[in-house]
């Protein structure tokens, strides 16, 4: 299986802040046929199931605020929250969709400083 | 919008099958892939496998000797069945819908489900 590890595990960071989250993967992602980075992002608030927020590493999911954005390749990648606001407090959660099963990080909290 | 909700049992004992039914509203279930994804606090998030109707499906590895999915096109809905529960097996279950058996975009509330006798 391929284990997607997330750094930090929380953080908190002040209103209209930058918050970045790492996700680096067990192995490459990256599909070298069609150049595409097979993996998304996740926010879960509480008692709610998760969102779709990026996937290919970095297309927005149609509604997402332009704040939130997504970058790496390979085995490296980041989201990247550029103006933290207090409904973005939340869990977000890396997934690998490159093979079966599919994996997901541990999760990083992100609370307001 | 496309919804979905879990539907089933709360409470299963051990060594029982847990059954879970997600009924999907405005969009077909013949045209898409079908997830099921597990959240207990110890091992976070689980995917459980996915089904589509002509498709067929593919499970975790960890949970294959246990689990069954299928869809019932008649009714829109798509069931989970997972056999000989432990108390492992107690989390929060989501269906969702996976876009081309990828990401999964649209998600079910989520229905917990305890083991215990």
């Amino acid at each position: 299986d391929i284990v997607l590890t997330q750094s930090p595990d929380s953080l908190a960071v002040s209103l209209g802040e930058r918050a970045t989250i790492n996700c680096k993967s067990s192995q490459s992602v990256l599909y070298s046929s069609n150049n595409k980075n097979y993996l998304a992002w996740y926010q879960q608030k509480p008692r709610q199931p998760p969102k779709l927020l990026i996937y290919w590493a970095s297309t927005r999911q149609s509604g997402v605020p332009d704040r939130f954005s997504g970058s790496g390749s390979g085995t490296d990648f980041t989201l990247t929250i550029s103006s933290l606001q207090a409904e973005d407090v939340a869990v977000y959660y890396c997934q690998q969709y490159y093979t079966a099963p599919r994996t997901f990080g541990q999760g990083t909290r992100v609370e307001i400083k | 919008q496309v919804q979905l909700q879990e539907s089933g049992p709360g409470l299963v004992k051990p060594s029982e099958t847990l059954s879970l039914t997600c009924t999907v509203s405005s969009a077909s279930i013949s045209s898409h892939y079908w997830s099921w994804i597990r959240q207990s606090p110890g091992k976070g998030l689980e995917w459980i496998g996915y089904v589509h109707s002509s498709e067929g499906t593919n499970y975790n590895p960890s949970l294959k000797s246990r689990v069954t999915m299928s869809v019932d096109t008649s009714k829109n809905q798509f069931s989970l069945k997972l056999t000989s529960v432990t108390a492992a097996d107690t989390a929060v279950y989501y269906c969702a819908r996976s876009l081309y058996s990828l990401v999964m975009d649209v998600w079910g509330r989520g229905t917990t489900v305890t083991v215990s006798s």
